[in-house]
């Protein structure tokens, strides 16, 4: 099983700045990773697949990158709605596995 | 609209059986593949298994965690999906998403764009 480990597990920022959320997979996973977004009493929302592409109607300031074992995904500035739990996902490999998530707080 | 409306969930005794549901609007339900996921008290996402669209075989396979006692089933005519949870344990205590394949009509992509608003189940004597 792919393990994914997220970091930190709690970021603390202030609008406007920039976030910079970190995954990295326990073995090599290509690019088929995603990114998902969640709210709390709210169901996670795609924001990012195959690394680095912006699911429909995400903003522009998300953005992914990476490949292999290490992804990051940047919310290039932060609006009071992104803060959330992100979670990264994997599907090279079965079983689909998950991050323990980063929760994003307002400082 | 496009949506997924769960129903199904409530409180159980260890070693009995519930089965949610997971209805499709909006969409040509039969053209994707569905999958359910968990997510237990404060903790993070776990993935339960799927089920294939008719049109690449129907199969369904289940996490390891679940597998001989969840089933996951479909009833395209209805749009409707479903995960039947046999001889349920504490530890399947958790809230239960239903979701759709990012892509239809296509082999799956196993990324996950439409969810269900999730169903609580609780096993507990």
């Amino acid at each position: 099983e792919i393990v994914l480990t997220q970091s930190p597990a709690t970021l603390s920022l202030s609008p406007g700045e920039r976030a910079t959320l970190s995954c990295r997979a326990s073995q090599n996973v290509i690019n088929y990773l995603a990114w998902y977004q969640q709210k709390p009493g709210q169901a996670p929302r795609l924001l990012i697949y195959d690394a680095s592409n912006r699911a429909t109607g995400i903003p522009a300031r998300f953005s992914g990158s990476g490949s292999g074992t290490d992804f990051t995904l940047t919310i290039s500035s932060l609006e009071p709605e992104d803060f959330a739990v992100y979670y990264c996902q994997q599907r090279s490999n079965w079983p689909l596995t998950f991050g323990g998530g980063t929760k994003v707080e307002i400082k | 609209e496009v949506q997924l409306v769960q129903s199904g969930g409530g409180l159980v005794k260890p070693g009995r059986s519930l089965r949610l549901s997971c209805s499709g609007s909006g969409f040509s339900f039969g053209d994707y593949a569905m999958s359910w996921f968990r997510q237990a008290p404060g903790k993070g996402l776990e993935w339960v298994g799927f089920i294939r669209s008719r049109a690449y075989g129907g199969a369904a396979e289940h996490a390891a965690s679940v597998k001989g006692r969840f089933t996951i089933s479909r009833d395209d005519s209805r749009s409707i999906a479903y995960l039947q949870m046999n001889s349920l344990k504490t530890e399947d205590t958790a809230l239960y998403y239903c979701t759709r394949d990012f892509t239809g009509s296509t082999p799956a992509s196993w990324y996950f764009d439409l969810w269900g608003r999730g169903t609580p189940v609780t096993v507990s004597s």
